[in-house]
């Protein structure tokens, strides 16, 4: 079955930077795209960017550009959002998502990870 | 960006019930190639990650029980709950996959009346 893994809680100071992983098993990781989705505290989601099936192409909202990178390692089947200079409203929840629609990438987000809470505080 | 707009915010139906939960596009996310609406709606319970619920506007996903329905097309879009179940009290989003950035919905939260 499918799976995605993240990595555990952080904490981080302002301006600090954070990389969270998520772990793909259960189908071919080098098949699918993956988004990146945050939830501040008891708000909606928001979308942050997607990495391409092939790890050919990235595309991030305009919101976090120049300080999030979404990058994948197939041998590892494991997808990573590293977001810098922190702030307190970084505070989230951040889930990894895949795309159902394969390889192009624009499909309905079928497998969810669980969450990661990062906390970004003084 | 195309922005998404669900309504009402909050909805309160009795067990039994049918619960009717609205999501508007500023845009059509239907794609005339294909004629697929680039729609799905989600729902989260507190403390777990969203969950697939509805793709391409109207195919509910496997699993997902059948008193769950999605309609419309274009831009106005409607996911209905035939007979509103204690276990579906949740906050539902809907989101458009036709063009980047993804967009959701601000969420309905659904409760027993």
């Amino acid at each position: 079955q499918v799976q995605l893994v993240q990595s555990g809680a952080e904490v981080k100071k302002p301006g600090a930077s954070v990389k969270v992983s998520c772990k793909a098993s259960g189908y071919t990781f080098s098949t699918y795209a993956m988004h990146w989705v945050r939830q501040a505290p008891g708000q909606g989601l928001e979308w942050m960017g997607w990495i391409s099936a092939g790890n050919v192409n990235t595309k991030y909202s305009q919101k976090f550009q120049g300080r999030v990178t979404i990058s994948r390692d197939t041998s590892a089947n494991t997808a990573y959002m590293e977001l810098s200079s922190l702030r307190s409203e970084d505070t989230a929840v951040y889930y990894c998502a895949r795309d159902g629609g394969g390889s192009s990438g624009y499909g309905h987000f079928d497998y969810w990870g669980q969450g990661t809470l990062v906390t970004v505080s003084s | 960006d195309i922005v998404m707009t669900q309504s009402p915010d909050s909805l309160a139906v009795s067990l039994g019930e049918r619960a009717t939960l609205n999501c508007k596009s500023s845009q059509s996310v239907l794609y005339s190639s294909n004629n697929k609406n680039y729609l799905g709606w989600y729902q989260q319970k507190p403390g777990q990650p969203p969950k697939l619920l509805i793709y391409w506007a109207s195919t509910r996903e496997s699993g997902v029980p059948d008193r769950f329905s999605g309609s419309g097309s274009g831009t106005d879009f409607t996911l209905t709950i035939s007979s509103l179940q204690a276990e579906d009290v949740a906050v539902y989003y809907c989101q458009q996959y036709y063009s980047t950035p993804r967009t959701f919905g601000q969420g309905t939260k659904l409760e027993i009346k």
